[in-house]
């Protein structure tokens, strides 16, 4: 079975600081990543997802962006924070073979102040 | 209206009591059915999976999906207070292996 590792586990950062967080899978090859972003009381907001090193769609148009340097890495990116970007941020991995369900990690709780 | 529709509650129940959890959808191209547990400040956690139609069972959880009315059911049996915990309803249509997630049901057991 896999694991998906996030880090870090909470981050409290001032308006205009750069962002890096960090996703990394064990236990299963080439899968799709993805990174989501679930506001208090929200849902699942999809931001970006991966079907293979360098290859990153974006599904929301924002100050984030994605990158994925290894097979089993996903790293969530931003140059200059915003309020708006405060929240619980889920890494999630669909294993290929499976047909839909996505295992997530534990996620990264992100206070922008 | 929303591509999947999930009451957030809270729903509160006595332990013991059997619990249903719902979820209603549009998108008829949606075969593949998914129920998460996430409790307070943790990643969601895969509880059930369905393909289509039907009843799964697993311990005292039973997943039901019912395509011809759109609506799906998580019922938890003898509830405990553990299973305090925010679920989500997640589905994709073949060949997309990107769900859509209901926004979640607060479900609160009490002692």
């Amino acid at each position: 079975s896999q694991t998906i590792h996030q880090w870090p586990a909470t981050l409290v950062q001032p308006v205009g600081s750069p962002l890096s967080l960090e996703c990394t899978v064990e236990g299963t090859s080439n899968p799709n990543l993805y990174w989501y972003r679930q506001a208090a009381g929200r849902g699942l907001q999809l931001l970006f997802y991966s079907v293979g090193i360098g290859q990153i769609s974006s599904e929301v148009p924002q100050n984030l962006s994605a990158s994925r340097p290894q097979d089993r890495q996903f790293i969530l990116s931003s140059k200059k924070l915003l309020l708006s970007d405060s929240g619980f941020y889920l890494c999630a991995s669909h294993p290929p073979g499976q047909k839909s369900e996505q295992y997530f990690g534990p996620g990264t709780r992100l206070t922008v102040t | 209206q929303k591509e999947v529709e999930q009451d957030p509650g809270p729903l509160s129940v006595p332990e013991g009591a059997i619990v249903s959890l719902n979820c209603t959808y549009s998108n008829s191209a949606f075969q593949y059915f998914m129920w998460y547990r996430q409790y307070s400040r943790k990643g969601p956690e895969l509880l059930m999976y369905t393909y289509s139609s039907g009843n799964k069972e697993d311990g005292r959880f039973t997943a039901q999906v019912d395509k011809s009315s759109k609506y799906i059911s998580l019922f938890i049996r003898d509830s405990q207070p553990s299973d305090s915990a925010t679920y989500l309803c997640a589905m994709s249509a073949g060949g997309s292996y990107i769900p859509t997630f209901g926004r979640g049901t607060s479900l609160i057991v009490h002692p």
